[in-house]
């Protein structure tokens, strides 16, 4: 139980151009996500927090106009890159805490390489 | 603001030798504590957690980790590794009673045969 699944896995796009990256908690219902961005050799960082139904929490430096996160269902939510540059290009992961456990528990799915050229 | 130090960036291994991967973190109040590892080409899997009570604690795969207040260390251990151990650990924490996970930078470990 407990899988979090990430679409797409990996993604091309020119600079200039949105893409969007979902998150699904295939087999329970998430009340809170989370977004994080992993640079090569270096550990998680969180982005923002996002629950059900209500805006996205985003980390300080974040940029919620160039993250734009959406969490429409419990089982769903959406990050969209806006106007990409070769910087944002990064592995990005979500994870999500479930309902019927404990919150502070966090599920994480497999991640998207983003790369921008 | 919190912070979770891991001080063993690579680590190399024979199979069957004992591993402690060292974790520390800074904050004085209430913390939640994980590690979790990551396979090659695979995502992040929960290997433990701690929340309260007894501060040692046994994971999957036959790890465990001891919390140790007086030392801010939540270290992760296992008496023998197996090729198959090889993966990067990560070391988190949450504190204050929230649910943002901080994690340490990671420690690449290598078991050879």
């Amino acid at each position: 139980g407990a899988v979090v699944s990430q679409h797409p896995s990996r993604v091309i796009c020119k600079s200039g151009t949105s893409v969007k990256i979902e998150c699904r908690s295939l087999d329970f219902q998430a009340t809170t996500m989370f977004w994080y961005r992993q640079f090569p050799k270096q550990s998680l960082m969180l982005m923002a927090t996002s629950n059900e139904g209500s805006k996205a929490t985003y980390e300080q430096g974040v940029e919620k106009d160039k993250f734009l996160i959406n969490h429409a269902s419990l089982t769903l939510s959406t990050l969209t890159v806006t106007s990409a540059h070769p910087e944002d290009s990064s592995f990005y992961i979500c994870s999500a805490s479930s309902l019927a456990d404990r919150r502070e528990t966090q599920y994480f799915g497999p991640g998207t390489r983003l790369l921008v050229l | 603001a919190q912070s979770v130090s891991q001080h063993n960036h690579h680590v190399i291994l024979s199979e069957a030798a004992s591993l402690e991967l060292g974790c520390n973190y800074s904050y004085g109040g209430t913390v939640n504590l994980f590690w979790y590892v990551q396979y090659p080409g695979q995502h992040l899997q929960l290997l433990l957690k701690y929340f309260s009570g007894d501060p040692l604690v046994k994971g999957i795969k036959g790890f465990e980790a001891e919390f140790i207040k007086s030392k801010f260390s939540f270290n992760l251990r296992k008496p023998s590794v197996q090729w198959s151990d090889t993966a990067e650990y990560f070391c988190a924490v949450i504190t204050g009673g929230g649910n943002k996970l901080t994690f340490g930078t990671g420690t690449q470990l290598k078991v050879e045969l």
